[in-house]
């Protein structure tokens, strides 16, 4: 069964360096999302990409963060400048179409930022 | 503003019984989607089972079925003969209708934490 991949599982870094968050996702699907998940709080939405442009981004989702679709198969999260309250698992997800509800989501990379 | 609630953040049963995790939300739209997601340890999201708004009838996945109740704005998942392989955190979201330009935004619970015991 397809599914998205994610890498890596684990990342470390230090603070205000940047840091590149790589997913591959299903290859038909058209629409792709970030996730965060920081621990003991609620998933939290990012952002949502579509046709080559962003579609909607949350309140978390400022200057810091860009996304990138650079070839046909991967999407990508940057940080640019991390934070110590950027650690949190960063989830990727896509769905097939306009018009169908189902995210599929990759395993996470759970981002350290000491 | 939607909000998702789960009450319950551990909840433990035995293998082959049955349990119930309960989920509320509040919203004002009309039609709308529930999900229930499962995080096992190996951290990926899997969807359970969905479940829309419009449709009166009751999701059922196998073992997984839910409780939607519209009008209390309640959704809980109900995993019978519970299984080894059930122990994972269960994650209740919700989803605007999905219609073309609208974006698939979950919005989701603090999670329950089950264990199958054997």
């Amino acid at each position: 069964e397809p599914e998205v991949t994610q890498t890596p599982s684990h990342q470390v870094t230090q603070m205000g360096q940047e840091v590149i968050l790589r997913c591959v996702p299903i290859s038909n699907h058209l629409y792709f999302y970030w996730y965060r998940q920081i621990l003991g709080q609620k998933v939290e939405f990012l952002v949502s990409f579509y046709n080559n442009e962003i579609s909607e981004k949350s309140e978390i989702f400022d200057d810091q963060f860009s996304v990138e679709r650079p070839d046909g198969s991967n999407f990508t999260l940057k940080i640019r400048s991390t934070k110590l309250e950027d650690s949190a698992m960063y989830f990727c997800a896509s769905s097939e179409n306009e018009t169908n509800e189902k995210l599929f989501f990759g395993s996470g990379t759970q981002l350290s930022v000491l | 503003a939607q909000t998702v609630t789960q009450s319950q953040p551990e909840m433990s049963v035995q293998e082959a019984e049955t349990v119930t995790l309960s989920c509320t939300y509040d919203t004002s739209e009309s039609n709308y989607y529930l999900f229930w997601y499962k995080q096992p340890p190996s951290r990926q999201m899997i969807l359970v089972i969905r479940q829309e708004a419009y449709k009166q009838q009751n999701a059922t996945e196998n073992r997984f079925s839910v409780n939607f109740q519209k009008a209390a704005k309640s959704f809980s998942l109900k995993i019978s003969d519970s299984q080894l392989g059930d122990t994972a955190m269960y994650f209740c979201a919700f989803m605007k209708h999905v219609y073309a330009g609208n974006n698939r935004k979950l919005i989701w619970g603090l999670g329950t934490s089950l264990a199958v015991n054997p």
